[in-house]
Parts: structure tokens; C-alpha cells; sequence
């Protein structure tokens, strides 16, 4: 069981917006930073937001992240077939002197 | 570009000890944390540990007492060390550029290696 709760899966077609959710608690995303990530099976997970809402030169502005409270959120919008991938959440926790991550969230591009 | 690529065998028996190398390129190991990230069959992401360049190391509190990462700056290089490995240790193991120290900002990771344990 992960310490960072997000839906199993997720999927939208071709255009749409698409949002998944990253809950936790006030000694993980309610005091620190959350980061997300995009991996495809057999390649390197890519970090797409860090600190909550900045991205990395390279990722699309068609990523975004926003966070509030104990909860975040991963938004893709303008989906596109190659977005089909897991994304993870992870934050600080306070309480277990380490990282947490997410479960994991697998888009399906319908 | 930073590039990073385990290696190490891929097989290891139950109660030996694991051992990966992490290799750099395209910038220096210098002035960065550098972590080791697993993923076991079919589940979620779980940070093992990490160091800093010069050599100051951090454990997962549930992994502490099985695991030791070092870094050689020579080689561009750190390493992991996990021992009395059971199946429970069967995945895909990353290495990757830990931006702030923190174990959850990794800007740059390798492909991942699997590795198995068995007999």
C-alpha cells in the first residue's frame, strides 16, 4: 500500500483534458513539495513537474501541476496517443524521514 | 545530456548480496545526490537511498540494515550494495540524479535493470 494514493487508472481521448489526483497527508504533500513523473514500460522515467507546478525545459505546456492542501493534481490536456504511460506522484514525508510515492496512474489514450 | 546506466548481474541467489554500478556520463557525479530507485513486478515506485558526492549516504529506514551505497568521484561512478536479498527484493532497480537531495526530485535516470532472485 503506498503512503501517496492515486487512482489505478485513468483514460480520455484524443484532445481531451485529463486530470489524476495524488492524495496524502499533512507530513507529505501538505508540507512539502510534490513532483510527478511519466513512464513508459522499459524506458527511464521522465520527471514532468517538479515543486508542485514547474516544468522541465522539454515537457509540453500541455502538463501542469497544482497542489492544495494534502491533495495534488496532474492535469494533460490536448491528449495525444503518446501520453498512454504510468505517472507517479512523490513527496518529502516528514514523518517517515524519506520520499514517498504514489501507486502509480496507467492513462489509456481511448 | 546526463546519461545513466546500470549494470550488474541479473541474477542473484537468495541470502547473497546485490550489487549494481550506476555509471555517469555527460557531467560530473560532482556537487549532486545521486539515487537508487526500485520497482518490483507489477508495483509501485520505492526509493532505496542516497548519497551525495562526497560521499555523505542516506537509507530507506526500512531497507537500513540491508543496504550500503558509495560513490567513487574517480570513476564517475556510485554503487549498491543489498544484502541477504529474498524474493521480496526481485525488481527493476533505476538509479538516477536526485535533484535536491530529497529522494523525490530525480531529474535523470537510467533505463532501470531487472534482477531476479533465485535459485
Amino acid at each position: 500500500q503506498s503512503v501517496l494514493t492515486q487512482p489505478p487508472s485513468a483514460s480520455g481521448t484524443p484532445g481531451q483534458r485529463v486530470t489524476i489526483s495524488c492524495s496524502g497527508s499533512s507530513s507529505n504533500i501538505g508540507s512539502n513539495t510534490v513532483n510527478w513523473y511519466q513512464h513508459l514500460p522499459g524506458t527511464a522515467p521522465k520527471v514532468l513537474i517538479f515543486s508542485n507546478d514547474q516544468r522541465p525545459s522539454g515537457v509540453p505546456d500541455r502538463f501542469s501541476g497544482s497542489k492544495s492542501g494534502t491533495s495534488a493534481s496532474l492535469a494533460i490536456s490536448g491528449l495525444q496517443s503518446e501520453d498512454e504511460a504510468h505517472y507517479y506522484c512523490a513527496a518529502w514525508d516528514d514523518s517517515l524521514n524519506g520520499p514517498v510515492f504514489g501507486g502509480g496512474t496507467k492513462l489509456t489514450v481511448l | 545530456q546526463v546519461q545513466l546506466q546500470e549494470s550488474g548481474p541479473g541474477l542473484v541467489k537468495p541470502s547473497e548480496t546485490l550489487s549494481l554500478t550506476c555509471t555517469v556520463s555527460g557531467g560530473s557525479i560532482s556537487s549532486y545526490y545521486w539515487s537508487w530507485i526500485r520497482q518490483p513486478p507489477g508495483k509501485g515506485l520505492e526509493w532505496i537511498g542516497n548519497i551525495y558526492y562526497s560521499g555523505s549516504a542516506n537509507y530507506n529506514p526500512s531497507l537500513k540494515s540491508r543496504v550500503t551505497i558509495s560513490v567513487d568521484t574517480s570513476k564517475n561512478q556510485f554503487s549498491l550494495k543489498l544484502s541477504s536479498v529474498t524474493a521480496a527484493d526481485t525488481a527493476v532497480y533505476y538509479c538516477a540524479r536526485d535533484r535536491d537531495g530529497s529522494g523525490s526530485w530525480l531529474d535523470y535516470w537510467g533505463q532501470g535493470t531487472l534482477v531476479t532472485v533465485s535459485s
